[in-house]
């Protein structure tokens, strides 16, 4: 299957510190997108990068996709600790979307 | 600002009962998705469904499962003798075109006892 994996499983951040989470993924994708979930709650769409682009920005989010390398990257700049929630990359085929087991972000005040 | 919405918020039934989980997607979106997220694992593909057909399912989604578009705005995840193991958040799922991501409804909780 395609579906994503992040690493690191855990990150642990001051506020105002910047995140980096990763993705690795197997097969060709049409788009990866990145997805947050607070503890018990619904996810959120945060940012979708098609497969032929490399980067792209949204706010304090960074992402960037390497194909060649099968990996996706997620930067929050600048971190708050309103931004502790779980952080999922999902690869979309054709018809459907895989999700990986996602990072967990603790951002401490 | 428009949103996928799902009934009941939380669920309770009995192993072996039938339930009914509903979804209203976005209204102008053409390609529905069921997930499901065992409490404390990774969100898990379904179902995708597409032009009133299914257009690919998971290894999960066996003849225990199956989804409807009764009539033009919601769309259904029927399970039909759960089991314990079914106990899961179960995530709707819409997007307008094939390149476009995919918004999320809030879950229903199901708690099979």
């Amino acid at each position: 299957s395609q579906q994503g994996e992040e690493d690191p499983q855990a990150l642990s951040i001051q506020e105002g510190e910047n995140a980096t989470m990763n993705c690795s993924y197997k097969t060709s994708i049409n788009n990866l997108q990145w997805y947050r979930q607070n503890s018990g709650r619904g996810l959120v769409h945060l940012i979708l990068i098609r497969s032929n682009e490399r980067e792209k920005h949204s706010g304090r989010l960074r992402v960037t996709l390497d194909t060649s390398k099968k990996s996706s990257s997620l930067l929050i700049t600048a971190s708050r600790a309103a931004d502790t929630a779980s952080y999922f990359c999902a690869t979309a085929g054709n018809n459907d979307m895989r999700f990986g087991a996602g990072t967990r972000l603790t951002v401490k005040p | 600002e428009p949103e996928v919405t799902q009934t009941p918020s939380h669920q309770v039934t009995q192993m072996g009962q039938e339930v009914i989980l509903r979804c209203v997607p976005i209204s102008n979106h053409l390609y529905f998705y069921w997930y499901r997220q065992i409490l404390g694992q990774k969100v898990e593909f379904l179902v995708s469904f597409y032009n009133n057909e299914i257009s690919e399912k998971s290894e999960i989604f066996d003849d225990q499962f199956s989804v409807e578009r009764p009539d033009g705005s919601n769309f259904t995840l029927k399970i039909r003798s759960t089991k314990l193991e079914d106990s899961a958040m179960y995530f709707c799922a819409s997007k307008l075109g094939l390149g476009d991501e995919q918004f999320f409804g809030p879950g229903t909780r199901l708690t099979v006892l």
